[in-house]
């Protein structure tokens, strides 16, 4: 089973910033949070990630909270490319177990 | 951009037959990835591999078997391909480091 906890489903505006949560109360101090999205059937997509501290890259902003037991995933001004699937993963190793994600409908 | 291509795109079958998938990567990773997955899942591990002729199973690796000859290529084969194999089914590559993953294209298999 996923290690982690998301909402099924979310709305955004576009150009609002969406804040994706996820839960991982069960995170180990060795294992690391990532995010990645999928587009409609493409491959998933790498977007960021982190062990402690907060991550910003081009992408979005990834903010985990001082017990680690949950994080937030940000993308400060979504556009209706950002409409996707969006799977938060806790591993401390190369193999990933995936949960069904957050789909994210960005609207007009 | 990995570098990853994965070959067929799509393939229809028969149960019963074998087939093969390709996994190409140019970069030279050592870990490679297969998953599968289906309508309302996530991305489920079939087998990973972590060097040549290095694998190990993952999740949902029954009805599957992999190798990995040489350091580019990671092959999927079912060796009897069942309806409930149909699937897209994505091959993945992580580099070194902090366990990033970048995935291929995927592949649609259709079984009849």
């Amino acid at each position: 089973d996923a290690k982690t906890t998301q909402p099924p489903s979310m709305d955004c505006a576009e150009g609002r910033a969406a804040n994706l949560p996820c839960n991982h109360s069960t995170i180990s101090g060795n294992e690391y949070v990532y995010w990645y999205r999928q587009i409609h059937s493409q491959g998933p997509q790498y977007i960021i990630h982190g062990l402690k501290n907060n991550e910003t890259n081009e992408m979005a902003s990834l903010i985990i909270t001082e017990d680690r037991k949950s994080s937030t995933l940000i993308l400060p001004h979504a556009t209706l490319r950002d409409t996707a699937v969006y799977y938060c993963i806790v591993t401390g190793t190369y193999k990933y177990i995936f949960g069904t994600g957050t789909r994210l409908k960005v609207l007009a | 951009d990995a570098g990853i291509t994965q070959s067929p795109r799509h393939k229809v079958t028969e149960t019963g037959t074998p087939v093969t998938l390709r996994c190409h990567q140019t970069e030279n990773h050592r870990y490679m990835y297969w998953y599968r997955q289906d309508p309302g899942h996530g991305l489920r591990l079939i087998h990973y591999s972590y060097g040549v002729k290095d694998t190990d199973k993952g999740e949902v690796s029954d009805g599957y078997s992999v190798s990995r000859s040489k350091t580019e290529d990671f092959l999927l084969t079912l060796e009897s391909a069942t309806s409930s194999q149909t699937s897209v089914y994505f091959c993945a590559i992580a580099t070194s480091g902090d366990y990033e993953q970048y995935f291929g294209p995927g592949t649609r298999l259709t079984v009849t």
